[in-house]
């Protein structure tokens, strides 16, 4: 199955800063997601990236605060923007592994704003 | 829309005791259903998955689930638990072969006491 590489994997920001998370696949997918898990909470869907398209963000989410890159088959990034500790979570990258028919996830970024 | 549920928060168990996950989804056709587990600081790792067919499938680790249509079930066992085993334990469904759509409970932490 894919491998997936996240980084970084934990930082400390300051409220009103941005950090950009990068998602590394050892293969070629076609579909990227990133999700967002805050505390205590399950995963919940940020937003679909497809390489050479806008991301297409689910409810609830938007592109001003989340930008999103695919500039190519095997990587993507995530921007948290103008942070405030609301957005203290753990941040997912997954791919749609087709080969094995399932989610495959990187070991997150977990993000801590004060 | 699909949903998941998982009743328990929280399970202590003693190791070597035998292990049931809850987990009921809501559906109107056969759903995709996973179940991930995550352990401290890392990301979801797939421990076994349901399609279609034979509705007790095995996973890794020793672990098994037995899809039940009739009570929209799909709970996760193991005979006997061992302190690697404590984690929190994600149910998951899809629609058939839209990954873009799973859909996570909210999560069972599992406790294994000596």
């Amino acid at each position: 199955s894919a491998v997936i590489s996240q980084k970084p994997s934990r930082d400390i920001c300051q409220r009103g800063t941005s950090l950009t998370i990068q998602c590394q696949v050892d293969s070629q997918v076609t579909m990227m997601f990133w999700y967002r898990q805050q505390p205590g909470q399950s995963l919940t869907l940020i937003a679909t990236a497809n390489q050479g398209s806008e991301a297409t963000y689910e409810s609830g989410f938007v592109i001003d605060k989340f930008p999103i890159s695919r500039p190519n088959l095997t990587f993507s990034t995530l921007t948290v923007s103008n942070m405030s500790p609301e957005d203290s979570s753990i941040y997912l990258c997954s791919v749609e592994d087709s080969g094995a028919n399932v989610l495959t996830f990187g070991a997150g970024s977990r993000l801590t704003v004060l | 829309a699909q949903s998941v549920t998982q009743p328990d928060i929280h399970i202590t168990v003693s190791e070597g005791a035998s292990l049931e996950l809850r987990c009921n989804y809501s559906y109107g056709a056969t759903p995709y259903l996973f179940w991930y587990v995550q352990s401290p600081g890392q990301g979801l790792q797939l421990l076994l998955k349901y399609f279609s067919g034979d509705t007790l499938v095995q996973g890794i680790k020793g672990f098994e689930a037995e899809f039940k249509r009739s009570q929209s079930s799909f709970n996760l066992r193991k005979p006997s638990v061992h302190w690697s085993d404590a984690a929190e334990y994600f149910c998951a469904v899809a629609v058939s072969g839209g990954y873009q759509k799973v859909t996570f409970g909210t999560g069972t932490k599992l406790q294994v006491i000596p």
